[in-house]
């Protein structure tokens, strides 16, 4: 199985910073890479799919990046309803694996 | 489209729990139906699928012998029954699928776009 290592675990920040989010892949998986926020109680939300297309109604601050082994989320402006999970997922052979998640936390 | 998941269930060691997730607002035989394990505190895994078209199943190895998913066309519902429940299957389960996602030719993978529409998920408490 291909297993996903997101960096960090978790990271402080504050509203108007710049975040980036890792997803590094233990093989190869071109751009079959997506990625969810998730807040506490709520069921994951869609925000890229495709390592790098943004999902319909999902805010253009929130950007991906990557193919290979290596991926990254950006938010550009953190923004207070930002504050939340935020995990990777991997398209390109079953089992279907997520990455561990990033907790992003206020400073 | 809307996934709607059963209720909340409280099992002992050792039970079977099954839930169901029922489809409405798209044509239930296109989609593959995933099921989502998270246990409180922790992240997202990924349990296995059912192709609603024709029952296809596929498993994560963790979960192989003990999950069974089902998908019933005459009801729009997918199932997920896990058996010989332990205090470690204390989760949220969640019902979940990519409205996009275009089937693999032959031996080919399938296509995924990302899971854009989830169920409420259902809590499994395992207790005695």
């Amino acid at each position: 199985a291909i297993q996903l290592t997101q960096s960090p675990s978790s990271l402080s920040a504050s509203v108007g910073d710049r975040v980036t989010i890792t997803c590094r892949a233990s093989q190869g998986i071109t751009t079959a890479l997506a990625w969810y926020q998730q807040k506490p109680g709520k069921a994951p939300n869609l925000l890229i799919f495709d390592a790098s297309s943004l999902e319909s109604g999902v805010p253009s601050r929130f950007s991906g990046s990557g193919s290979g082994t290596d991926f990254t989320l950006t938010v550009s402006s953190l923004q207070p309803e930002d504050f939340a999970t935020y995990y990777c997922q991997q398209f390109h052979s079953y089992p279907l694996t997520f990455g561990g998640g990033t907790k992003v936390e206020m400073k | 489209v809307q996934l709607v998941q059963s209720g909340a269930e409280v099992k002992k060691p050792g039970a079977t729990v099954k839930i169901s997730c029922k489809v409405s607002g798209y044509t239930f035989s296109d989609l593959y139906v995933h099921w989502v394990q998270q246990a409180p505190g922790k992240g997202l895994e990924w349990m296995g699928l059912v192709d609603c078209e024709d029952g296809e199943i596929k498993y994560a190895e963790k979960f192989q012998g003990r999950v069974t998913i089902t998908a019933d066309r005459s009801t729009d519902t997918a199932n997920m029954e896990l058996s010989s429940l332990r205090s470690e299957d204390t989760a949220v389960y969640y019902c979940a699928t990519d409205l996009n996602m275009v089937r693999g030719a032959l031996a080919a993978m399938d296509f995924y776009y990302g899971m854009d529409a989830w169920g409420q998920g259902t809590t499994v408490t395992v207790s005695s």
